[in-house]
């Protein structure tokens, strides 16, 4: 069975903190993927970005960066120098096997002035 | 972005009542999806699709049920509406199986209350 969880509920900062996300994620299988999605309070779910269970390789895209440890099943999410358009709610997401995507519950972020 | 409309938006309906939802899309994806969404539970997979007429259960499928007769449409339906379905219903559409890199996109989001 595949299971993501994402321990925080709700994370709040001020603007220009550094701010991490976790996920660790549960899988028998050994080809995967994950995912994270935002969504912004308007409500429409963005893709982010997309890892697969071979490359650990650490990316980073303007003050996002993602860090993949498969010796401890997780995907953590880093924004950096946060900003107010950073609030969102913050999905990870695993495939495998099956046919669609099992999220995690998802992490309430809040960034204020 | 990708070419998902929710139909409708919004829905107010009464309990025991039927209620169908429509995804139309127009990108030809293969893979179509119905997942809501509620506080504290994340994203749940209620049914989905891998082709026409091909549909199968996700881990929420239980009071709703689903159709695809065309590439472009996939239907949700709840043959007798509970208060327990209130919820956002967001379809979501993908080119390829998701094992396979398939990234999904999402329509916009169904906002259902049932009284």
């Amino acid at each position: 069975a595949q299971k993501v969880t994402q321990a925080q509920t709700e994370i709040s900062v001020v603007e220009k903190e550094d701010v991490t996300l976790d996920c660790v994620y549960e899988t028998r299988d050994t080809t995967y993927y994950l995912f994270w999605y935002k969504q912004p309070p308007s409500g429409e779910l963005v893709f982010l970005i997309r890892r697969n269970s071979f490359d650990e390789q650490n990316e980073i895209s303007g003050r996002y960066s993602w860090n993949f440890q498969k010796s401890t099943s997780s995907f953590n999410f880093t924004i950096t120098a946060s900003q107010v358009v950073d609030s969102a709610v913050y999905f990870c997401a695993l495939s495998g096997s099956g046919y669609a995507l099992n999220f995690g519950k998802g992490t309430s972020l809040l960034v204020t002035p | 972005d990708a070419g998902i409309t929710q139909s409708p938006r919004h829905k107010v309906t009464e309990t025991g009542t039927p209620v169908t939802l429509r995804c139309h899309q127009t990108e030809n994806h293969r893979y179509m999806y119905w997942y809501r969404q509620d506080p504290g539970h994340g994203l749940r997979l209620i049914h989905y699709s891998y082709g026409v007429k091909d549909t199968d259960k996700g881990e929420v499928s239980d009071g709703y049920s689903v159709s695809r007769s065309k590439t472009e449409d996939f239907l949700l339906t709840l043959e007798s509406a509970t208060s327990s379905q209130t919820s956002v219903y967001f379809c979501a559409i993908s080119e390829w199986q998701v094992m396979n890199t398939g990234e999904l996109f999402f329509g916009e989001g169904s906002r259902l209350t049932v009284l």
